[in-house]
């Protein structure tokens, strides 16, 4: 069925080094991606979203890239902070015009100080 | 201003009881989400609300679970009788208008079922 996945399932990086966390679609016809972050015992909280008509978007120290080519959907962080440390979700909005999210499975990021 | 609000933050019950979550959205907006969030996953949407009415509910197990939202504003989601494998996060988010505004999350409930 159509679903929403990430390639790998951990990831550590270097405090100051620039993090890069991946996920794959199967939706076609998906046209909205969001990237949360969610912190232990925390809700997931909104980073930065793109639609299907962009292929980059920028935000504060974030960078989404999209290649519907390969479905594919990248969250970029620089200069990675321990307070990045978390567990991030890409998703993807279905429901037309609203918020009804399919969520992958998450890559869990730890910031080596 | 303040955040979703949920209670309680944890629960733990035993299979084939009854429990209920509660959940006060951001005031003024319109459009409620219930999530479960099964260890190691991402949230599953359950139902959505627009002020009192349901939008969607085509994942509810409505065999067991159910959600109100009388008076357009908190929401409660019940499960009757509980089992081992709804032990989740509850997550309660809300968004202004529901149409491409940003859901805001609560903290959630931890329920385990023993």
């Amino acid at each position: 069925g159509e679903s929403v996945g990430l390639h790998l399932p951990t990831l550590s990086v270097q405090e100051g080094d620039n993090s890069i966390i991946n996920c794959a679609y199967s939706n076609s016809a998906s046209d909205y991606f969001i990237w949360y972050k969610q912190e232990s015992g925390k809700g997931p909280q909104f980073i930065i979203d793109i639609r299907s008509n962009m292929d980059k978007r920028q935000g504060q120290r974030v960078t989404v890239l999209l290649n519907k080519t390969v479905k594919h959907l990248s969250l970029q962080i620089a200069a990675t902070q321990p307070g990045d440390s978390a567990v991030y979700f890409c998703a993807e909005n279905r429901g037309a015009g609203s918020y009804q999210l399919t969520f992958g499975k998450g890559t869990k990021l730890s910031v080596i100080p | 201003e303040a955040g979703v609000a949920q209670s309680p933050r944890y629960k733990i019950i035993e299979k084939r009881q009854s429990v209920a979550f509660w959940c006060n959205p951001i005031s003024g907006h319109a459009t409620l989400y219930w999530y479960q969030q099964i260890l190691g996953q991402g949230p599953k949407l359950l139902i959505q609300f627009q002020n009192n009415g349901v939008v969607d509910d085509s994942q509810l197990p409505k065999d067991r679970f159910s959600a109100e939202r009388l008076k357009g504003v908190d929401s409660t989601l019940k499960i009757q009788p509980a089992k081992l494998e709804d032990s989740a996060v509850y997550l309660c988010a809300s968004s202004l208008t529901g149409e491409d505004t940003e859901a805001f999350f609560g903290q959630g409930t931890r329920l385990t079922v023993v």
